[in-house]
């Protein structure tokens, strides 16, 4: 029963279009969600949360969109950047748990 | 020099040896947490503890323990090694709970034969 999705394994997208990295969660008593991005042989880093009284947090070239009544959530990176490729996993925390999804492969093309 | 460390980086060990991963961290994060990832999956809990005297299960803690031995330092042992204990290990440390951002280290690749 997994409780948080990322249903794209993968994703490729041209440097310098738009990347959008969907999450979807089950629990509704998760009321806190992070992203973060994970090299090859390193440790994930966090990116970016939002909380849920908010619907959109932006950091730079991060913006994350919460949509509570699809329980959904969307990190989007514009522009994207050969270093962006990375693995990305969304997290939902909650209820006195945190959830990690499998994570999706974003690979930046040339 | 890393704020989260990890060692070893790699172990390959046997069938019912134990093994003990050590996460040491100089954030001075009170909260430090031990995943496990498999290929294709997310990051599973497996315990977590929000200071010394607290330690908590988390979703697969069966087969593992773990201790808390300074505000610093959380090691986590598979008593018993089993080869579907082969995986990515995580210690992440925050400095608040669940709303707050983790900080990971570089991960231990444990491989049971």
């Amino acid at each position: 029963d997994q409780q948080v999705k990322q249903n794209s394994p993968s994703l490729s997208v041209q440097e310098g279009r738009i990347s959008i990295l969907n999450c979807d969660y089950t629990n509704s008593m998760f009321d806190y969600f992070l992203w973060y991005k994970k090299y090859p042989a390193e440790g994930p880093t966090f990116l970016i949360s939002i909380s849920s009284i908010k619907d959109k947090n932006e950091d730079g070239r991060f913006t994350v969109f919460l949509n509570k009544s699809a329980k959904h959530l969307s990190l989007h990176i514009v522009p994207s950047q050969p270093g962006d490729s990375a693995v990305y996993f969304c997290a939902a925390s909650g209820d006195d748990k945190i959830i990690f999804g499998k994570g999706t492969r974003l690979h930046i093309l040339p | 020099d890393a704020d989260v460390t990890q060692t070893p980086r790699n172990r390959i060990t046997k069938t019912g040896k134990r093994i003990m991963l050590e996460c040491s961290q100089t954030k001075g994060h009170d909260r430090m947490y031990w995943y496990r990832q498999d290929p294709g999956l997310g990051l599973q809990l497996i315990y977590y503890s929000f200071d010394v005297k607290d330690i908590n299960k988390g979703e697969i803690s069966d087969g593992y323990s773990v201790s808390r031995q300074a505000q610093a330092k959380f090691s986590l042992s598979l008593e018993s090694a089993i080869p579907n204990q082969t995986a990515l290990y995580f210690c992440a440390t925050s400095d608040g709970g669940w709303l707050r951002e983790q900080f990971f280290g570089p991960g231990t690749r444990l491989t049971v034969l």
